[in-house]
């Protein structure tokens, strides 16, 4: 059974850049698109982007271009940079594995405060 | 994008219903609904997916059903642990992006 785990900091400065990792064990990278899904305090979730194992990836376009994913197959793991972060990026983030565009599988989620 | 009611609530045992109310160019269109269980600390867990399909070990108390640009979840003999938020999603073709619904929190 495939596990995902978020890490990163939980602090970031307004205007920097949010990066985060996400680790996935008890499977193959080659099973699903992985994505970055992120929940503002008392908001609905939001989809960020998603990644294949090939490099492949799509971005929601409210993201306007701050939003990077990447891969690395070979420690099993895959991020994102979010640039130019605000308060309003301050949000729970979530990786999660879709597969027929249902997410199967998710992270425990990680909390990110943009704050000074 | 994906409309739900933000809070429902039933006694133990009882069935209670979660509508996800779209638009022709998500659910109308035709693409699946899917539905997820979210509780506290915790990554929010697939109940149904691809309308009316249930992964291998939810119990058969949840159902799906989906008709035009609407969806519903179905929980019936509401437990104690049913207690969580609730979030229907889908795909969108107009900016083609996966949405999700607004939540709903059940309790019981």
């Amino acid at each position: 059974q495939v596990q995902l785990q978020e890490s990163g900091p939980g602090l970031v400065k307004p205007s920097e850049t949010l990066s985060l990792t996400c680790s996935i064990s008890g499977g193959s990278i080659s099973t699903y698109y992985w994505n970055w899904v992120r929940q503002p305090p008392g908001k609905p979730l939001e989809w960020i982007g998603y990644i294949y194992d090939s490099g492949y990836t799509d971005y929601n376009p409210a993201f306007k271009s701050r939003a990077t994913l990447s891969v690395d197959a070979s420690n099993n793991q895959f991020s994102l940079k979010l640039t130019s972060v605000t308060a309003a990026d301050t949000a729970t983030y979530f990786c999660a594995g879709i597969v027929g565009g249902a997410f199967e599988t998710w992270g425990q989620g990680t909390m990110v405060t943009v704050s000074s | 994008v994906l409309t739900q009611p933000p809070s429902v609530s039933g006694a133990p045992g009882q069935r209670v219903t979660i509508s996800c109310t779209g638009t022709s160019s998500n659910i109308g269109a035709g693409y699946a609904v899917h539905w997820y269980q979210h509780l506290p600390g915790t990554g929010p867990k697939l109940l149904v997916y691809g309308n009316t399909n249930r992964p291998s070990g939810v119990p058969d108390r949840f159902s799906g059903s989906k008709s035009a640009t609407s969806a519903s979840l179905a929980i019936t003999g509401l437990q104690a642990e049913d207690e969580a938020d609730y979030y229907c999603q889908s795909f969108d073709s107009s900016v083609n992006i996966y949405v999700f619904g607004t939540g709903t929190t059940v309790t019981v």
